[in-house]
């Protein structure tokens, strides 16, 4: 099956621009995630979806962060303006159903950020 | 809140030595945990989960057993090779929310 696609794969900006960044989750998956992961840490989580509603964007700094998911599927995040500590791996990931006992996470290869 | 915290890497081990990784976590309630890997120029991917109390997980030649008592879940494996090279990462679900909490992640570097 194939698997969670993301794109770009690398994006280099200035700070105050804008970016966006897309992820098509695996065929089915309810819930989509968007982590962010600083280089030497690992993934913080930025917001969750279940179909094409929130259900977590506590960590989400939604002054310069949003995000979308449209029709329950593909999701876009957008940084604008971007800051220099938003240089970071953007990951995307989905699951069939919300993290537990027994559901299974997959997550794309990432977005790396650039911010100079 | 939830935190999970790993030992600091880089850890480097010749090859057919013996590995473990320490994982620790807070947590309310009884979360599942879980190791995911990430190997050079590739996304995260589950290597092994405990879902409850003295459950061991194991994938690959590794295993970790979930500890309640010492809030524990460390990674080990008998005798590592050259292609487990890569970053663990120790994580936990509440079970509740659905979201995974990971901690900062160790580098494995085997060396032939």
């Amino acid at each position: 099956e194939a698997g969670v696609a993301q794109s770009p794969r690398y994006k280099i900006i200035e700070k105050r621009q804008s970016v966006a960044f897309w992820c098509n989750p695996i065929s089915g998956h309810a819930t989509l995630y968007w982590y962010q992961q600083i280089l030497g840490q690992g993934p913080k989580l930025l917001i969750q979806f279940q179909n094409n509603g929130v259900v977590d964007d506590s960590q989400l700094p939604k002054d310069r962060f949003s995000a979308e998911r449209l029709k329950g599927v593909d999701s876009t995040l957008k940084i604008q303006p971007a800051k220099l500590e938003d240089s970071a791996v953007y990951l995307c990931a989905s699951s069939f159903d919300r993290v537990g006992n027994n559901e299974k996470l997959f997550f794309g290869s990432g977005t790396q950020l650039s911010v100079l | 809140g939830n935190s999970v915290t790993q030992m600091e890497g880089p850890v480097t081990l010749s090859e057919e030595a013996f590995l473990t990784i320490n994982c620790t976590y807070t947590a309310t309630g009884y979360p599942s945990l879980f190791w995911y890997v990430q190997y050079p120029g590739e996304g995260l991917q589950l290597l092994l989960k405990a879902t409850k109390a003295d459950d061991k997980g194991s994938n690959k030649g590794f295993e970790a057993t979930y500890r309640k008592e010492t809030t524990s879940f460390h990674l080990e494996k008998g005798s590592v090779q050259v292609s487990d090279s890569a970053v663990y990462f120790c994580a936990l679900s509440d079970n509740q929310g659905g979201k995974l909490i990971f901690g900062q992640g160790t580098e494995l570097s085997v060396k032939p």
